[in-house]
Formats: structure tokens, C-alpha cells, sequence
């Protein structure tokens, strides 16, 4: 399994945006990119996926470059609501095992 | 959106004894999972099941732990005899088809052993 490196903690402001990079120099052929919100005393909440170049959806983007080495969650115009513990994952599909890193703590700020 | 529920929120036990910790996973999915938290600590995964079977486990799930899906609806977490270093928040997820798919998360059930 690749494993994944992320910023301990980042803060920011209300209304900016937020980038959180994650390496996984490992990141095999087969493995997919997935990123997860978590926040206190709650479960893990899915926010996106990729496999390649950039996937949108409502509440984010993420950029994976072509060697596909790192990747990027980018929030747009955070709010209080999105501090959290934000965790960058890499796994093949056809495993059952989807490990966590010690994730990103997110600080928003008004 | 469907929900992962969790029960009971909060299970306190004294050493030694056995948990039955219940979730309810999303109805059409066949993949289940249990995580559990340290306070202030990763995300840590304990095991996976599919078709009526442990697919894949970690270190943490010793013989200590098993689950079973009695039913079709319900999927637990047993430990045998509890340590007080199982005292931790634990999570169950399920999903549509495996890792690969998104992973819904229930609640978490917080266990604290005394």
C-alpha cells in the first residue's frame, strides 16, 4: 500500500481558498486517489476521487498530476464549517483494506 | 443521502468483559468495515468483510475480535474479553463495491473500558 504524506495542520480564513497536497511517491498503476473529511466524533465522510488529471464535484477539486506522485484537494471559499481533519488515502479498487494517514487538521478562521 | 447507524453511541465496560458493538449498514451494500479511533489518534483500520467472510484484517484484530452479520441487516463487532487499551471510538463503514467505491461511515460507537 503507498503511503501518503500530508501537512500536519494549515489554517486559513473564511472565504479563502484552501489547498491540501498530498505525496505518495508509491502511488502504484492500479491505485485510486481518495480524500475524506472527518470531523470531532464523527466518522469519516468521503469527498472526492480520481484516478487522474483533475474531478470536480460540488464541494471540491482535485488535481493529480500526470506522474500521479502527489495530489491536491483544493476547497474553494472555506467557511468555519470546513475545520476538520481532512485524510488523503491510496488504494487499488479491488482491496478491502483502506488505510488512514494521520490526515491534515484544517483550522478556519473568521 | 442512506446512513450507517451505530449502536449503542456510547458502551462503558469493565475489564474483562465482553462487547457487542451493532451496525446497521446501508441496505444494498455488501461491504463492510471496522475502524476505530484512539482519542487524538489516527483513523486505524481493524477489518473488512464481504460475502459472509473476513476478507481482510489487520494486526490490531487479534482473536480477541470477531463480527458476524447475523442477519441481513445487521453487522457486529465482538470483543471477547476487553483491555483497557480497547477503549476507543469505533466506527463502522460499508460500501457498494470494496475500497474502490466511497466508504460511508456510521457515528461511531465510543467505548470506554474501566
Amino acid at each position: 500500500l503507498a503511503k501518503t504524506t500530508q501537512p500536519i495542520s494549515m489554517d486559513s480564513y473564511e472565504g479563502q481558498e484552501v489547498n491540501i497536497t498530498c505525496s505518495h511517491n508509491n502511488i502504484a498503476t492500479n491505485d485510486y486517489i481518495t480524500w475524506y473529511q472527518q470531523f470531532p466524533s464523527q466518522g469519516p465522510r468521503f469527498i472526492i476521487q480520481g484516478y487522474k488529471t483533475k474531478v470536480t464535484n460540488e464541494v471540491a477539486s482535485l488535481f493529480i498530476p500526470a506522474d500521479r506522485k502527489s495530489s491536491t484537494l483544493s476547497l474553494p471559499r472555506v467557511s468555519l464549517s470546513d475545520t476538520a481533519v481532512y485524510y488523503c488515502l491510496v488504494g487499488a479498487p479491488n482491496t478491502d483494506k483502506l488505510i488512514f494517514g494521520t490526515g491534515t487538521r484544517l483550522q478556519v478562521f473568521p | 443521502e442512506p446512513e450507517v447507524t451505530q449502536t449503542p453511541s456510547h458502551q462503558v465496560t469493565q475489564m474483562g468483559q465482553e462487547v457487542i458493538l451493532r451496525c446497521v449498514p446501508i441496505s444494498n451494500h455488501l461491504y463492510f468495515y471496522w475502524y476505530r479511533q484512539i482519542l487524538g489518534q489516527k483513523v486505524e483500520f481493524l477489518v473488512s468483510f464481504y460475502n459472509n467472510e473476513i476478507s481482510e484484517k489487520s494486526e490490531i484484530f487479534d482473536d480477541q475480535f470477531s463480527v458476524e452479520r447475523p442477519d441481513g441487516s445487521n453487522f457486529t463487532l465482538k470483543i471477547r474479553s476487553t483491555k483497557l487499551e480497547d477503549s476507543a471510538m469505533y466506527f463502522c463503514a460499508s460500501s457498494e463495491g470494496g475500497t474502490g467505491e466511497k466508504l460511508f461511515f456510521g457515528s461511531g460507537t465510543q467505548l470506554s473500558v474501566l
